[in-house]
């Protein structure tokens, strides 16, 4: 089972650029990272998933080194509505199809 | 509206209640699966269904029954709850059941209070 590790909180200002890291050195080889966001009383929604380098989308970018035992998502000048928490999961192999989700990390934009 | 959708969207009931969430999908997916979610806590795992067939049960206490009838339509029926089971409870499906390719798409949730 691949862990992943993410910082609890994070703040930021509106207009910055957010990176926020998660570790997940247990990564199987045909493992993707997949980023969600949640906001309160709603489900998560799919933001961005990688296998390696890098994946830009129109919401958010995904670095992924070449060992790929950690990611980073960058989100380019937030906003207050990008006050949410962030969740970064990674594939299990196998045929369950099973999505584990850890505590996310929960982004705090201020004006 | 992410194609996932859950009802009811609020429900009250008393721990000697019976009543059931149902969650629908039209997006062809295999994979369904029910998260719980209680205050300020992650998602837990709940259940997973693929190809209709339940592959996953995560400790789930058996006052939480859930039916997967068809790929696209999950229940999951509730009798004699708690107050500690009041949460959220999410729907949501994928492609599955394989999870190298983890998009899922989630319901808005029920919001379900045990008095």
């Amino acid at each position: 089972l691949a862990k992943t590790t993410q910082p609890i909180s994070m703040d930021s200002y509106e207009g910055q650029e957010v990176n926020i890291t998660c570790s997940h050195n247990n990564i199987a080889t045909n493992d993707y990272i997949t980023w969600y966001q949640q906001f309160p009383s709603q489900g998560p929604r799919f933001i961005i998933q990688g296998y390696k380098t890098k994946v830009t989308n129109e919401v958010a970018s995904l670095f992924i080194p070449a060992d790929r035992k950690s990611s980073t998502l960058s989100l380019p000048r937030v906003s207050l509505s990008d006050t949410a928490v962030y969740y970064c999961l990674v594939g299990e192999s196998g045929n369950t199809g099973k999505l584990i989700f850890g505590q996310g990390t929960t982004l705090q934009v201020k004006p | 509206e992410t194609g996932v959708t859950q009802t009811p969207r609020h429900l009250v009931m008393g721990m000697t209640n019976k009543k059931s969430l149902k969650c629908e999908q039209h997006l062809g997916h295999n994979a369904m699966y029910w998260y719980k979610q209680s205050a300020k806590k992650p998602l837990e795992l709940m259940f997973v269904y693929n190809f209709k067939e339940q592959t996953e049960n995560n400790s789930v206490p058996s006052r939480f029954s859930p039916e997967c009838p068809n790929s696209s339509h999950l229940f999951l029926h509730l009798h004699t709850l708690q107050p500690e089971d009041s949460a959220l409870y999410l729907c949501a499906s994928s492609q599955g059941p394989r999870t190298d390719r983890a998009e899922a798409f989630f319901g808005q949730g029920t919001r379900l209070t045990v008095v």
